[in-house]
């Protein structure tokens, strides 16, 4: 069993949707949560960063956080065709250096 | 935003020559600096970790002697493929973690994709 599960896809979802992409994870060390954005052929890029059980917001983008489930969820609003690209959730225990990644979810949003 | 740039960005060689590839933070220092490479449509694998001034760690399965890793200051490490072969064909991501920013936040280059034919 992988550390963090996150499913392929792909997802493919009409302009305007709200996308939900999930990620589970079996380590209770995992302390901080970060979600990744990473278009065709390019490095990925941080969306979101969180260490904390809940919801943070940043604009269309809504990253939740259950630890007593060790499920973590990123909601993309009004979602766009520049949102098309491979999510990927990553995790990292307190006081470490390396990521755990899932293996990212590719999304295609259609005009 | 921290800026992390790679060169180059794109690399064609032949079997059994070496190929060498930079990763620069360029508005901060960095400490550590991780390798990763990644094939088509799979997750990034971790090759190493960097830290300044001293040797690299590599993860289980990675040819210490094949990927050459040197950290020789706070705003550069580079990644020498030596004698590569097609199978080392892949792309290439390296990320720096900023010192004393109190974050353990790591910025992306934006990958060196490697061919060897």
């Amino acid at each position: 069993q992988k550390e963090v599960e996150q499913d392929p896809g792909p997802l493919s979802v009409p302009e305007g949707a709200i996308v939900s992409l999930n990620c589970t994870y079996s380590n209770s060390a995992f302390q901080y949560f970060m979600w990744y954005r990473q278009y065709s052929r390019k490095g990925p890029e941080l969306l979101m960063y969180t260490y904390s059980s809940g919801n943070k917001e940043d604009g269309r983008f809504t990253a939740q956080v259950d630890k007593s489930s060790k499920y973590i969820s990123l909601f993309i609003r009004d979602s766009q065709p520049s949102d098309s690209a491979t999510y990927l959730c990553a995790t990292l225990s307190w006081g470490a250096q390396k990521l755990v990644f899932g293996q990212g979810t590719r999304l295609t949003i259609n005009p | 935003g921290a800026v992390v740039s790679q060169h180059p960005s794109w690399v064609i060689c032949k079997s059994g020559t070496s190929v060498k590839i930079e990763c620069r933070s360029l508005d901060f220092q960095a400490t550590t600096m991780f390798w990763y490479r990644q094939f088509p449509k799979q997750s990034l694998m971790l090759m190493a970790t960097s830290n300044e001034g001293s040797k690299a760690t590599y993860e289980q399965g990675v040819e210490k002697d094949k990927f050459l890793i040197n950290h020789a200051s706070l705003t550069l490490s580079t990644l020498t493929v030596t004698s590569a072969h097609p199978e080392d064909s892949s792309f290439y991501i390296c990320s720096a973690s900023a010192e004393g920013s109190g974050s353990n936040e790591q910025f992306f280059g934006p990958g060196t994709r490697l061919t060897v034919l």
